[in-house]
């Protein structure tokens, strides 16, 4: 069955560091995929989506996010982490049988120490 | 532009008791959903639809009524709540409601089922 995967449930990183967070899914065809951010107490904001062409996404707050095909990844980065980015991250890709509806992961929560 | 917008923000029911929750956008999207957030479950989708006029179910549907009233309008009631139930709930909405296509959340209601 089609998946998308955060393997860690939760990260700290100090304020200044360098973030990643890892996303796989399984499927055979390139697929279409997203990461999500949850701040406190708020709903969901995109923050980048991979459709086709260029593997090196560049989103919104200074995320990027690069496809890899050969590792069925496509995972998050940040060069340095700020304390606003506390918040929740989900990666999500459409439902190959119904692409009305979006497979998530299970996200990953992210701490940053000051 | 207010995005999407759900009320209420919070609320508490005892068992067996009915609510509406209700869901609004303005950015004249097609389609809209509901989620509910449980920790360590991620987001699972209960009900969609996809234009006007049309409802389908989504993974977990059970316990949940929906009506799409207008464009604009989307609500989600539950007929007799259960503790299982007690869970965040966010609305989101997108332009076309292709898997490929962004969708827009709204802040979330809390529901606490006693």
């Amino acid at each position: 069955a089609q998946s998308v995967t955060q393997p860690d449930i939760h990260i700290t990183v100090s304020e200044g560091a360098s973030l990643e967070l890892r996303c796989n899914y399984s499927y055979g065809a390139t697929p279409y995929l997203f990461w999500y951010v949850q701040s406190p107490g708020q709903g969901l904001q995109l923050l980048l989506k991979y459709f086709s062409g260029d593997t090196l996404v560049q989103g919104i707050k200074g995320f990027e996010a690069e496809f890899k095909r050969s590792q069925s990844s496509f995972n998050l980065r940040k060069p340095s982490v700020h304390w606003s980015d506390a918040a929740e991250y989900f990666c999500a890709a459409p439902n190959a049988g119904n692409n009305r509806k979006l497979i998530w992961g299970l996200g990953t929560s992210l701490a940053v120490n000051p | 532009n207010a995005g999407v917008t759900q009320t209420p923000k919070f609320q508490v029911l005892k068992t067996g008791q009915s609510m509406t929750l209700q869901c609004a956008q303005d950015m004249n999207h097609n389609s809209m959903y509901w989620y509910r957030q449980d920790p360590g479950m991620g987001l699972r989708l209960i009900y969609y639809s996809a234009s006007e006029g049309t409802t389908d179910k989504g993974e977990v549907p059970n316990g949940y009524n929906v009506s799409r009233l207008n464009k604009r309008e989307f609500s989600l009631r539950l007929e007799s709540a259960a503790p299982s139930q007690t869970s965040v709930y966010f609305c989101a909405s997108s332009a076309d409601g292709t898997g490929t296509d962004t969708q827009y959340f709204g802040p979330g209601t809390r529901l606490t089922v006693l």
